[in-house]
């Protein structure tokens, strides 16, 4: 299996909603990525987990809360989110972290806050 | 950390030509530099990539060239189709935090 898997695909959430984003991967990967990418822009680096630790957070906004339960899933809870949140976001997975091998992508979760 | 830059932002060429796309990164620390295509409503995937000890690499008609010393890396794509065009990211390595870092991307347009 070489995939990562993201649900949902699609998501309309309101202002005051909570919702999460989950990724799953069973590639053995020991890292694992939340990167969000707008219309026409490259992906935006936003957490990373090595091991399953936190070991970078790029000012992120608290309203964006990520969770690895496990080597194999990683969540992303969305809180009181605003409009210009809305973006496609993309999970990934490497074998190893520091970016030193090839990141596999999951096929996002495309979020429209309203 | 590391900053990417990449050009063209757009390229359009007839089917059966070459293109060529231009990515230059700072941290002199990177050692991987892979090469990203992206469909419309797709996600991004590998089509090539590079370490830092090696300075070309092919696969059939892509192919990539990195020059260490003037910290530059090239995407060459050789006899063109329509099945080519999309958006294509160069990435590297940001040592610093630890994750890939990508250029701002190139619309590429292969006319039939």
């Amino acid at each position: 299996d070489t995939e990562v898997t993201q649900t949902p695909k699609h998501l309309v959430m309101g202002m005051t909603n909570k919702k999460s984003l989950k990724c799953e991967q069973h590639m053995g990967h020991r890292a694992m990525y939340w990167y969000k990418q707008k219309a026409k822009k490259p992906p935006e680096l936003m957490f990373v987990y090595s091991y399953e630790k936190l070991s970078i957070n790029e000012s992120v906004p608290s309203r964006f809360s990520p969770e690895c339960p496990n080597s194999s899933l990683l969540n992303l809870h969305l809180h009181a989110l605003q409009p210009e949140d809305s973006a496609l976001y993309l999970c990934a997975s490497s074998q190893e972290g520091g970016g030193r091998t090839e990141a596999f992508f999951g096929q996002g979760t495309r979020l429209t806050v309203v | 950390g590391e900053n990417v830059e990449q050009h063209p932002s757009t390229l359009s060429v007839q089917e059966g030509d070459s293109a060529v796309i231009k990515c230059t990164y700072s941290d002199s620390a990177s050692n991987y530099f892979p090469w990203y295509k992206q469909e419309l409503g797709k996600r991004p995937q590998l089509i090539i990539d590079i370490r830092s000890n090696v300075g070309e690499k092919k696969d059939q008609r892509i192919a990539v060239t990195l020059n260490k010393t003037a910290k530059h890396f090239s995407l060459h794509i050789t006899e063109t189709q329509p099945e080519d065009s999309a958006v294509y990211f160069c990435a590297a390595t940001d040592t610093g935090r630890r994750a890939l870092t990508f250029g701002s991307g190139t619309r590429l347009q292969v006319q039939p």
